[in-house]
């Protein structure tokens, strides 16, 4: 079985500071990881692979294998960041998400 | 808007009604999800489909049943809604393609269906 668990609900910064979103991952498998991000009345859409390796939008996620994680992180945050942030993951055909974490980003 | 459509956008229906809610799309793709977005469980995964009548179980099947009777066509019924169906659903179409490939394995999401079972 495979599942995606991101502990934080919630996840208030001021702007200008260091973001890091958790995300653990169980998969018996190779696993593919990806993070997804919900703007207000925007459609879900891809924010990073972890196979791509790149940063977008100043974000930034490393796959840890030994840790089974894959947090995202910003080093400074912007209120335009305000959104809600999926980790998601494919094994096989199946691609299962966590419950979400909302970053709201205060000025 | 990304080639994937979800009818209806809102329902509202009766405890006990059956209900099917589309996803279509121009994009080809093989794969197709389901899923359902609730406060404090995020996505979660209703049925999936890898094929024309190739359709498998997520998370969250009981009470739903999925139908894919052409590449383009993904539908989802509650055979009799009940208010824990309550809930915006969300289809989504992947890509396929070996890992390695830029693209591929991503979700695309429709616009969600909002449908409040009274």
């Amino acid at each position: 079985a495979q599942r995606v668990t991101q502990p934080e609900k919630l996840l208030s910064v001021f702007k200008g500071a260091p973001v890091e979103l958790k995300c653990n991952y169980s998969y018996s498998g190779s696993p593919e990881l990806f993070w997804y991000v919900q703007y207000s009345r925007q459609r879900l859409q891809l924010l990073l692979r972890h196979i791509s390796r790149e940063s977008i939008k100043g974000f930034t996620a490393d796959l840890n294998k030994g840790e089974t994680s894959f947090h995202l992180k910003k080093p400074f945050a912007q209120e335009e960041d305000s959104a809600m942030y999926y980790c998601a993951l494919r094994g096989g055909n199946k691609l299962v998400f966590g419950a979400g974490t909302i970053l709201r980003v205060k000025s | 808007d990304a080639g994937i459509t979800q009818s209806p956008r809102h329902k509202v229906t009766e405890t006990g009604t059956p209900v099917t809610l589309r996803c279509h799309q121009t994009e080809n793709h093989r794969y197709m999800y389901w899923y359902r977005q609730d406060p404090g469980h995020g996505l979660r995964l209703i049925h999936y489909s890898y094929g024309v009548k190739d359709t498998d179980k997520g998370e969250v099947s009981d009470g739903y049943s999925v139908s894919r009777s052409k590449t383009e066509d993904f539908l989802l019924t509650l055979e009799s809604a009940t208010s824990s169906q309550t809930s915006v659903y969300f289809c989504a179409i992947r890509s396929g393609g070996a890992t390695q490939v830029a693209g591929a394995n991503v979700l695309t999401f429709g616009a969600g269906s909002r449908l409040t079972v009274l």
